[in-house]
């Protein structure tokens, strides 16, 4: 079953855009995780939040979790043509087991030069 | 440094035929190992997952199965492939419940 869902599905935006992706869940987590995925290859570890975070930076990546809303947000500040792939947002279930990685549907991002 | 290999890279095969794809880590030792299916412009399907020899999880009852013979090497099997099991299959692992997931770069299964 699906434990995240990524809003919105698809965005298109211009390069020097910010991007902002958003990601919802169900259960308690122990942390979340984004991936990227270019089309037709695996997916790629961007960031990990742990339940205790609030938020998490990575170059041009800033990722926030609300526990409270079972939430978490990414944002791609400035975007490049190369940031165009979809992201996913992963969590695992304390109480199904943490070594289930669970992924959401996924919000593909398109940016346009 | 660890790397991750599966194969084939794409495969097709016809209806009821048997499938056998394989997933080996190379650089880590008990390496939680997983298998997932991504249908097209989907998400992806968590179907097995594996935190050591003879300890593997199935979480969609179909008809695939898995299996790990060696501590880094995950195995995803069918006896008879059915038309729905067209698909993106990804391996992947980590290293514990706190760790990121590493893929493979994937095997695009097409079931004629």
């Amino acid at each position: 079953s699906q434990q995240g869902e990524e809003d919105p599905q698809a965005l298109s935006i211009q390069e020097g855009e910010n991007a902002t992706m958003n990601c919802s869940y169900k259960t308690s987590i122990n942390n979340l995780q984004w991936y990227r995925q270019n089309s037709g290859r695996g997916l790629v570890h961007l960031i990990l939040i742990r339940s205790n975070e609030r938020e998490k930076h990575s170059g041009r990546l800033r990722v926030t979790l609300d526990t409270s809303k079972k939430s978490s947000s990414l944002l791609i500040t400035a975007s490049r043509a190369a940031d165009t792939a979809s992201y996913f947002c992963a969590t695992d279930d304390i109480q199904g087991g943490s070594e289930k990685l669970v992924f959401g549907k996924g919000t593909k991002l398109t940016v346009n030069p | 440094s660890q790397t991750i290999h599966q194969w084939p890279a794409t495969l097709v095969q016809p209806v009821g035929s048997p499938l056998s794809l394989e997933c080996t880590v190379e650089g880590t030792s008990n390496p939680n190992l997983y298998w997932y299916r991504q249908a097209a412009g989907r998400g992806l399907q968590l179907l097995f997952y594996s935190i050591g020899i003879d300890q593997i999880s199935s979480e969609v009852p179909q008809n695939l199965s898995a299996s790990r013979p060696q501590d880094r090497q995950f195995i995803l099997s069918s006896k008879k492939l059915l038309l729905s099991d067209s698909g993106f299959y990804l391996c992947a692992w980590k290293e514990n419940y706190n760790s990121p997931l590493h893929f493979g770069n994937g095997t695009r299964l097409t079931v004629t």
